[in-house]
This record gives structure tokens, C-alpha cells and sequence, in this order.
């Protein structure tokens, strides 16, 4: 129930490419997080969704919760070198005894 | 504000050893969260502190242990070392209200055990 399933686990795009990952809640959120790992890096946060439906973005990131406050997405438009790393989903706290969850991540990576 | 800081950076210890890593947060941060991760894993979550007192606690067996400071500091302890504690052992600290659950990560500290 506290679980946060994050898909794919990975993928392969061509620079200039588009990239989506995808975090599911089987319960209702009181927020979601997004944050970055570059290769060899420690996660940054990227941005915290709070309300139903919303819709935020970030030069060409665009982040999505879901009207059910279930699930949430994270778009990247035109895929560049420097957008390479994994992604990860977090649910609040608040959900889940005081606990981060975090989902699986997402790595992205570029073709050569 | 300075980031969150972790000392050391690497290490490099053997089987049966033990070891402590540090962890400073961002000032004023009160939260503190240890997390290990290991090569193509995610974030595997050890404990959490606040105000001195473990408030949450993973799925690590007791080798695993931490305290907190008055000033916010941070240790984890890890005794007996396995080579499957090789890992980026990660620190994160979080602020109190609404950003409550947004994490700030310090680098890491990379353990190798031989």
C-alpha cells in the first residue's frame, strides 16, 4: 500500500529524443517528489506536486500529478547529454509513518 | 547556507571491521536520513533522526547504527563489515513545514570493503 511503483526502469533514447517516467500509488498522495542522480552524483531535488491535477515545468521538464493524486509523471522534451542520470519519485512522509518512499528510479540514457 | 557535508568521502575497510561516517546538515536542519545505495540500486532507506531521536528505522540488520547530536550532527555506525556493505552510503537532511519532505543530500561516502 505505501509502495510507489516507478516505470521504466530504464530507458534508451537518441539525444534530441523525449523521455517520460512514471510513478503509481495504489493510495492517494499528500505530495510527490522528484529528484536527479548524474552518474557518480548524490540525488537533487528537482520538485514537489502538491495539488490535484498539477501541472509544473522546468525549461523543458514537465511534471504532472495525477487529478487522483495517485500517480505522477516526469516529461523531458528534446533529451539532451546533460539530462543523463536517474530519476527518482519520492511519496510524503506524511503517507507513510514518517518514512520517504522512494520509487526504483529511472535511468536515462543517451545512445551513442 | 552551506550544504549538507559527509566525512569521509571514501573508505576503504576490510571484513570484521567497523565503521563510522559523519554527517553535518544544512543549518538549522533538524532531520537527518541515512540511505545506502549500491550500484544500479535505489535508495535503500537505514534510519531517520530528528532532535536527537531515531524517528524511523529500514530494513538494515542491528550491525547498522546511528545517533544524532544536539547540534544536528550525525553518525552511522556499521560493525562487523561485510563485503556486501560495499555501497554510497548517503546523507540527507530536511527541513521543518510545508518542505518538510524535500531531502538535501550531502555527496556521499563511498565504503569499499575488502
Amino acid at each position: 500500500g505505501q509502495q510507489v511503483m516507478q516505470i521504466p526502469q530504464y530507458q534508451h533514447v537518441q539525444e534530441g529524443e523525449d523521455f517520460t517516467t512514471y510513478c503509481n500509488s495504489s493510495t492517494t498522495l499528500s505530495n510527490i517528489q522528484w529528484y536527479k542522480q548524474r552518474p557518480g552524483g548524490h540525488p537533487v531535488f528537482l520538485i514537489q506536486l502538491v495539488k490535484s491535477g498539477e501541472v509544473k515545468k522546468q525549461k523543458r521538464l514537465t511534471f504532472q500529478f495525477g487529478e487522483a493524486k495517485k500517480n505522477s509523471s516526469l516529461h523531458i522534451t528534446a533529451t539532451q547529454t546533460t539530462d543523463v542520470g536517474t530519476y527518482f519519485c519520492a511519496r510524503s512522509r506524511r503517507d507513510s509513518n514518517y518514512q520517504l518512499i522512494w520509487g526504483a528510479g529511472t535511468k536515462l540514457i543517451i545512445k551513442p | 547556507k552551506a550544504g549538507v557535508t559527509q566525512t569521509p568521502r571514501y573508505l576503504i575497510k576490510t571484513r570484521g571491521q567497523q565503521v563510522t561516517l559523519s554527517c553535518s546538515p544544512i543549518s538549522g536542519h533538524r532531520s537527518v536520513s541515512w540511505y545506502q545505495q549500491t550500484p544500479g540500486q535505489g535508495l535503500q532507506f537505514l534510519f531517520e533522526y530528528f532532535s536527537e531521536t531515531q524517528r524511523n528505522k529500514g530494513n538494515f540488520p542491528g550491525r547498522f547504527s546511528g545517533r544524532q547530536f544536539s547540534n544536528s550532527r550525525s553518525e552511522m555506525n556499521v560493525s562487523t563489515l561485510e563485503l556486501g556493505d560495499s555501497a554510497l552510503y548517503l546523507c540527507a537532511s530536511s527541513p521543518e513545514g510545508d518542505n518538510t519532505d524535500t531531502q538535501y543530500f550531502g555527496p556521499g561516502t563511498r565504503l569499499t570493503v575488502l
